[in-house]
C-alpha cells in the first residue's frame, strides 16, 4: 500500500537559518504530494502541492519539488521566521476517495 | 468565513456511553472525511463521504459509524467507545472526491476513561 516516510523530529532551528524536511514516498500510480502544516490548537492546512513528477510547489517561501526518481518531496525554506513554529505533515493521494496518506509529521520549533 | 465547524473540541467520557461529534461545513463541499491523529502513527483516515447518502470505510473503521443526511453535515459517532479510541480527531472536505485540497476542522479532542 501506499506510504509516506518524513525525518523525525522535533527540528529546532534559529530563525533566519535553512530548513529542509526530508519526505519520501511508495506508492502505486502517479501520486499528488502535498504538504500541510498545523500549528498549535488548529486543524491542518494545505501549505503546497504538486501533481506530477519535476512540478516545484511553493507557498510562503516554502518550496518542495516532486522528484519521481528517488521518490522524494522534502520541504525547504530559505530563511524560517518563529511564526513557522508548526507541525509539517507530507501526504500523498493517488485519487479515488481523495484519501491523503499521511507522514507521520515533523514538529519544527524555531527560536530567535 | 469559509470553514469546517466541529464541536465539541474537547470531551471526556466513559467507556460505553454513546457520544457524537459533530462536524458541519458551508463551503458547498461534496466530500467530507473524519481522521484520528496520534502520535508517532500521523492521521489515519476513519470514514469518507463523496457525497449525500454516500459513505465508505476509510482505514481505521471499527468502532465508529458516520452519516451524511445532508451535504453539509458529516458526524462521526461512537456506539460504545473504548480507551483506545482516546484521540484527536479531525473532519476534513473538499470540493470533490478527487485531487481538490482538503479543508480542516480545528479538532476534537477525546478522552474515553
Amino acid at each position: 500500500g501506499d506510504s509516506v516516510t518524513q525525518m523525525e523530529g522535533p527540528v529546532t532551528l534559529s530563525e533566519e537559518a535553512f530548513l529542509t524536511i526530508n519526505c519520501t514516498y511508495t506508492a502505486t500510480g502517479y501520486p499528488s504530494l502535498f504538504w500541510y502544516v498545523q500549528y498549535p490548537g488548529e486543524g491542518l492546512q494545505l501549505l503546497l502541492k504538486a501533481t506530477k513528477a519535476d512540478d516545484k510547489g511553493s507557498n510562503k517561501g516554502f518550496e518542495a519539488t516532486y522528484r519521481k526518481e528517488t521518490t522524494s518531496f522534502h520541504l525547504e525554506k530559505g530563511s524560517v521566521q518563529v511564526s513557522d513554529s508548526a507541525v509539517y505533515f507530507c501526504a500523498l493521494t493517488t485519487g479515488g476517495g481523495n484519501k491523503l496518506t499521511f507522514g507521520t509529521g515533523t514538529q519544527l520549533k524555531v527560536e530567535l | 468565513e469559509a470553514q469546517v465547524t466541529q464541536n465539541p473540541r474537547y470531551l471526556i467520557t466513559v467507556t460505553g456511553k454513546k457520544l457524537t461529534v459533530t462536524c458541519s461545513q458551508n463551503m458547498n463541499h461534496e466530500y467530507m472525511s473524519w481522521y484520528r491523529q496520534d502520535p508517532g502513527l500521523g492521521l489515519r483516515q476513519i470514514y469518507y463521504s463523496m457525497n449525500v447518502e454516500v459513505t465508505d470505510k476509510g482505514d481505521v473503521p471499527e468502532g465508529y459509524k458516520v452519516s451524511r443526511k445532508e451535504k453539509r453535515n458529516f458526524p462521526l459517532i461512537l456506539e460504545s467507545p473504548s480507551p483506545n479510541q482516546t484521540s484527536l480527531y479531525f473532519c476534513a472536505s473538499s470540493l470533490t472526491g478527487d485531487w481538490s485540497p482538503l479543508h480542516f476542522g480545528n479538532g476534537t479532542r477525546l478522552t474515553v476513561t
